[in-house]
């Protein structure tokens, strides 16, 4: 089965306005975290949620997380352009020791 | 800051021929991953490795790969027969105990 599924697949907005991304995963987890990856290049890591937090926050990220419905969600405020990229969850599952596993992602499209 | 570097950034093999991707992950870290995205697709897990071992592996990682830490520096992925379906970006990742994950820039292979 697939961990960390994200939703939208693809969002277009305009500089100065906020952008939320969501992410499902189905089993349990230790904790959850978000990536950013600009085009053709490596994922860097943005946040990490533990399973027992509820939101988290990191300059203009904020992130929450709803372990009874299995849920994150990643809210980008004030985007720039310069957040054009594409965005995803990643999870370890309780039972999967070091497989951290993404999700298809979010691009996020920032208009200037 | 210290990177994981990998090396070369874009390889084209012939179908049937060995490739040997190559990191060097972050000198202190403890776990060391290969992952790859397919054009347009997800990240997908092949495997990880902590200790001198493989600690997990995904279903894509069949006998036609396998990895090697050399030395103290080196992360090796090697495809021993290259399809066509091996055409991605591979990107290798490292972490210290408890830590989130840090990428490398990928290289991207293609078979013909």
């Amino acid at each position: 089965s697939q961990q960390g599924e994200e939703d939208p697949q693809a969002l277009s907005i305009q500089e100065g306005e906020n952008a939320t991304m969501n992410c499902s995963y189905k089993t349990s987890i230790n904790n959850l975290q978000w990536y950013r990856q600009n085009s053709g290049r490596g994922l860097v890591h943005l946040i990490l949620i533990r399973s027992n937090e509820r939101e988290k926050h990191s300059g203009r990220l904020r992130v929450t997380l709803d372990t009874s419905k299995k849920s994150s969600s990643l809210l980008i405020t004030a985007s720039r352009a310069a957040d054009t990229a594409s965005y995803f969850c990643a999870t370890v599952p309780n039972n999967a020791g070091n497989m951290l596993t993404f999700g298809g992602g979010t691009r996020l499209m920032v208009k200037p | 800051e210290p990177e994981v570097t990998q090396t070369p950034s874009h390889q084209v093999t012939q179908m049937g021929q060995e490739v040997i991707l190559r990191c060097v992950p972050i000198s202190n870290h403890l776990y060391f991953y290969w992952y790859r995205q397919i054009l347009g697709q997800k990240v997908e897990f092949l495997v990880s490795f902590y200790n001198n071992e493989i600690s997990e592996k995904s279903e894509i990682f069949d006998d036609q790969f396998s990895v090697e830490r050399p030395d103290g520096s080196n992360f090796t992925l090697k495809i021993r027969s290259t399809k066509l379906e091996d055409s991605a970006m591979y990107f290798c990742a490292s972490r210290l105990q408890n830590s989130p994950l840090h990428f490398g820039n990928g290289t991207r292979l293609t078979v013909t």
